[in-house]
């Protein structure tokens, strides 16, 4: 049984330009929230897309837009990257009988130049 | 202004020992806290919960203990193994453990053979 699976691992891209991140959720999971990890920080919560819906969202910037597909799988799209941009973007997945329990996959590391 | 905070970057403990890790909380709201436990370039993996009707849970060498009137929590691991040295993170939600969840910036334990 496959855990939380993302793509890519890593990427770098310069300022100005935009970014997708991709996550497919562990089978059986319908909800997947994304998070930002900053270097020396805890991760912080940026939304949350259930039902191809985003359901909940945290104090993050328009820039930052999802999507999630009918296979529950979940696109983070960051627009305009700034150099504070670059820091490791987790995604989580939650659903079936584990419902208080976020799996989280092994993340992507962006570098903004 | 940080909501959970785990004021001890790093903890070095003996194996056999027994570890605690803290954390403190501002947000009245939360109402659900959780740990999760970091090995390098791997995703946070769940490790125990604690609802905010209950003042301990147990699973194993894993005990949360909860104040809420001190807004506290610990973790406390016992007997302490080498396989646990990793970062310690403390997270909090108002909507159980499937909400977007507050975390803190983590501690760092080793496990000291």
């Amino acid at each position: 049984d496959a855990g939380v699976t993302q793509s890519p691992t890593h990427l770098i891209k310069t300022r100005g330009q935009q970014v997708t991140l991709r996550c497919s959720p562990k089978s059986g999971h319908d909800t997947v929230s994304w998070y930002q990890q900053a270097l020396g920080q805890g991760p912080q919560f940026i939304f949350q897309y259930y039902e191809e819906e985003e359901r909940q969202r945290g104090n993050f910037p328009d820039r930052f837009s999802g999507h999630q597909f009918p296979n529950y799988s979940s696109e983070l799209n960051v627009n305009a990257l700034l150099l504070g941009d670059s820091a490791l973007y987790l995604c989580a997945s939650v659903g079936g009988s584990s419902y208080n329990e976020q799996f989280f996959g092994p993340g992507t590391r962006l570098t903004v130049l | 202004d940080q909501q959970v905070k785990q004021n001890s970057p790093s903890l070095s403990v003996q194996e056999g020992r027994i570890s605690i890790l803290n954390c403190d909380y501002t947000n009245s709201m939360f109402d659900y806290f959780l740990w999760y436990k970091k090995y390098p370039a791997e995703g946070p993996t769940f490790l125990i919960s604690i609802s905010s009707i209950k003042d301990k849970n147990e699973d194993g060498r894993f005990t949360v203990f909860l104040n809420k009137s001190a807004k506290h929590l610990s973790l406390h691991i016992v007997p302490s193994q080498p396989g646990d040295s990793a970062v310690y993170f403390c997270a909090a939600s108002n909507g159980g453990g499937a909400d977007g969840l507050t975390f803190g910036k983590g501690t760092h334990l080793i496990i000291q053979p």
